[in-house]
């Protein structure tokens, strides 16, 4: 049963302290998105990747975040330093073909920073 | 920005009742998607939808593109269908609608 997975699932951490949450996305599927739900903000894309290679990262503060993919099973996302502000649950999703095919989403990462 | 609102923002059902949720946005699109949010936080793509319509089992959404709203149809709901219903729609950028929450009773 293949399926995107997250980790870690939960974090606490302290303001100032960096964050790293990782995605490994469904064998064989070459898009990875990266959104984050916040109760005020609703859901929002901060990123998304092809093949590796960033696409679209319009959506994540530029300052602070950072997304990579170092290889085709894991997509990385970091906070440098992390604010409350940044509290919320990050969900990855995968696509096997094209962006307009179904994206397959991980069971997220709940942040909380204190 | 392009503005994206949904209707109703709650819904209430007997189970094995239809339902149509509506997204409207304030301008042309690239493309439209529904998502669905069960109970437990986990998300599930529905459509790629920016225009016509698609069918998935007891789930169909319609998208008119010219009028700049979207449908999605759900028929004889079931409890499983409970959760918040998302659209998002594409254009340099990728907006969501706030949800609609819907809850199913047996």
């Amino acid at each position: 049963d293949a399926r995107v997975t997250q980790t870690p699932r939960h974090k606490v951490t302290e303001m100032g302290q960096e964050v790293t949450m990782r995605c490994q996305p469904i064998l064989g599927h070459n898009t990875v998105f990266w959104y984050r739900q916040t109760m005020m903000q609703g859901l929002e894309l901060l990123a998304y990747f092809r093949n590796r290679a960033p696409l679209d990262d319009s959506g994540m503060p530029k300052d602070r975040f950072s997304a990579e993919m170092p290889d085709a099973t894991l997509a990385t996302l970091k906070i440098q330093p992390s604010e409350p502000r940044d509290s919320a649950v990050y969900f990855c999703a995968s696509v096997r073909g094209a962006i307009t095919d179904t994206q397959y989403f991980g069971p997220g990462t709940r942040l909380t920073v204190l | 920005g392009i503005q994206v609102e949904q209707s109703p923002p709650d819904l209430i059902l007997q189970e094995g009742a239809n339902s149509t949720l509506r997204c409207n946005f304030s301008d042309s699109v690239n493309n439209l998607q529904w998502f669905h949010q069960n109970p437990w936080g986990q998300l599930i793509n529905l459509f790629y939808i920016p225009s016509g319509t698609k069918q998935n089992g007891r789930l169909s959404a319609t998208t008119v593109a010219t009028e700049r709203y979207s449908l999605l149809y759900i028929s004889s709901s079931q409890t499983t269908d409970s959760g918040v219903y998302f659209c998002a729609v594409n254009i340099n950028d990728m907006r969501f609608g706030a949800g609609t929450r819907l809850t199913v009773k047996p």
